[in-house]
């Protein structure tokens, strides 16, 4: 079946800190894959995707890169700023459904 | 710029109550989920549509819950009656998508809160 798994949250950084979520993913056949972001009280926006092995989807200095060999998409910034306090999901899309993942909370601390 | 909109925002009713969030899609777009989060669940599909019919309901429970697009700008959600546990925030997303690929982005709402007391 499909199925995305990231690590549980919350994260907490200082800013200016490395921050990486991890995600990993189970699929049959050629999915895209999807970190959104969700602010407090607002709807999920879509932070970045990529749609096939080894793209890398990059927007606000987050990057992720579709792994096939390690069925992963790891979200990563080099450095974090106070207003990246949000919640991270991680997402699949295949046959026309998104599974998404339980979300990560990352606290940035000035 | 598009964006999905969702109405209300914000909805508290009695259990036994009839409630009806709206949502209306980006222009264009020929798919529309509907989803519910809670603390405990987290974000669950539970209906969703292309170009207007549905594709499938199965997370949601059928006996009080409805999903309809009476057109390619409106799509509602019913809970009918409404009960305490029904209580949760619940966005509509649109996207485009064909009938042999997967949906590509998804564009979410706002939300409709929910609460039933």
């Amino acid at each position: 079946g499909n199925s995305v798994t990231q690590m549980e949250g919350p994260v907490t950084l200082s800013e200016e800190a490395f921050l990486t979520i991890n995600c990993t993913y189970t699929a049959t056949g050629y999915p895209s894959l999807f970190w959104y972001v969700q602010y407090p009280g607002e709807g999920l926006q879509l932070l970045l995707k990529a749609t096939k092995a080894d793209d890398k989807g990059s927007n606000k200095g987050f990057e992720a890169t579709y792994r096939k060999e390690t069925t992963s998409f790891h979200l990563e910034k080099g450095s974090v700023q106070v207003s990246d306090s949000a919640v991270y999901f991680c997402a699949l899309a295949n046959f026309n459904k998104f599974y998404f993942g339980s979300g990560t909370k990352l606290n940035v601390k000035p | 710029d598009a964006r999905v909109t969702q109405t209300p925002r914000d909805k508290v009713t009695e259990m036994g109550q009839e409630v009806t969030m709206r949502c209306q899609p980006i222009l264009g777009h020929n798919t529309v989920f509907w989803y519910r989060q809670t603390m405990m669940q987290g974000l669950e599909l539970l209906a969703y549509f292309r170009n207007r019919a549905p594709l499938d309901d199965s997370g949601m429970p059928k006996d009080r819950f409805s999903a309809e697009m009476p057109d390619a700008t409106l799509a509602t959600l019913k809970i009918q009656p409404s009960e305490p546990r029904d209580s949760a925030v619940y966005f509509c997303a649109s996207g485009l998508g064909t009938s042999d690929s997967s949906t590509d982005t998804q564009y979410f709402g706002p939300g409709t809160r929910l609460t039933v007391l």
